[in-house]
């Protein structure tokens, strides 16, 4: 059974970088049919995707924070990273990973399963 | 990219049905058949409930069901029980390699 877990400190002052690694477990990160990716939630808010990763190292953001995020994966640690960079109070929530299912063209379709979350603070 | 439209809430007594509706645009829900809806109890991670717009994955209960209309998607919940009591939100493939989930909406079984 495929399982996800996220790890990293739960406090990051601003304007630092915030780092995360989520660990896959049961089942081959560098598998042709999924990618890999972040999702997170603010206390008391909705889920904003973050972005994907394939096991080749491609990668989709979020328009809304491209500019500050970069997703990378270790296949020989079956594990892949987020960093987001110049963190502020508003970066503050639960950041979740999650396996990404491929439609057709390479389009991404759904999210599961997911890692139970860890809580990131932007505080100083 | 914005966020797609959710109601805050829904509330239904147990048996009954409810639809919680998911509006996009014709960027994303309207022009791809990849809707996809996730539960969320407190505290927990979202679970995979219905993908690919009507497409239950396997263990989830046939009460839930999904369909589209246009840039409206929908999720029904049939025969409401109080296990269903939960956070769900729609999320939809939006061109371009990207995603972007609604807003959730809360469920209530009274």
């Amino acid at each position: 059974q495929l399982q996800l877990q996220e790890s990293g400190p739960g406090l990051v002052k601003p304007s630092e970088t915030l780092s995360l690694t989520c660990t896959v477990s049961g089942g081959s990160i560098s598998s042709s049919s999924y990618y890999w990716g972040w999702i997170r939630q603010p206390p008391g808010k909705g889920l904003e995707w973050i972005g994907n990763i394939y096991y080749s190292g491609s990668t989709n953001y979020n328009p809304s924070l491209k500019s500050r995020v970069t997703i990378s994966v270790d296949t020989s640690k079956n594990q892949f990273s987020l960093r987001l960079r110049f963190v502020t109070a508003a970066d503050t929530a639960v950041y979740y990973c999650a396996r990404v299912g491929i439609a057709a063209r390479r389009m991404a379709n759904w999210f599961d399963p997911w890692g139970q979350g860890t809580l990131v603070t932007v505080s100083s | 990219q914005s966020a797609l439209t959710q109601p805050r809430s829904v509330s239904g007594s147990p048996g009954q049905s409810v639809t919680i509706s998911c509006t996009g645009t014709s960027s994303d829900v309207g022009d791809y058949n990849y809707v996809s809806w996730y539960q969320q109890h407190p505290v927990k991670a979202p679970k995979l409930m219905i993908y690919d717009v009507t497409k239950r994955p396997s263990g989830v209960p046939d009460r839930f069901s999904g369909s589209k209309s246009g840039n409206t998607a929908s999720l029904t919940i049939s025969g409401l029980q109080a296990e269903d009591e939960a956070d769900y939100y729609c999320c939809s493939y939006a061109g371009s390699y990207t995603l972007v989930f609604g807003g959730g909406t809360k469920l209530t079984v009274l």
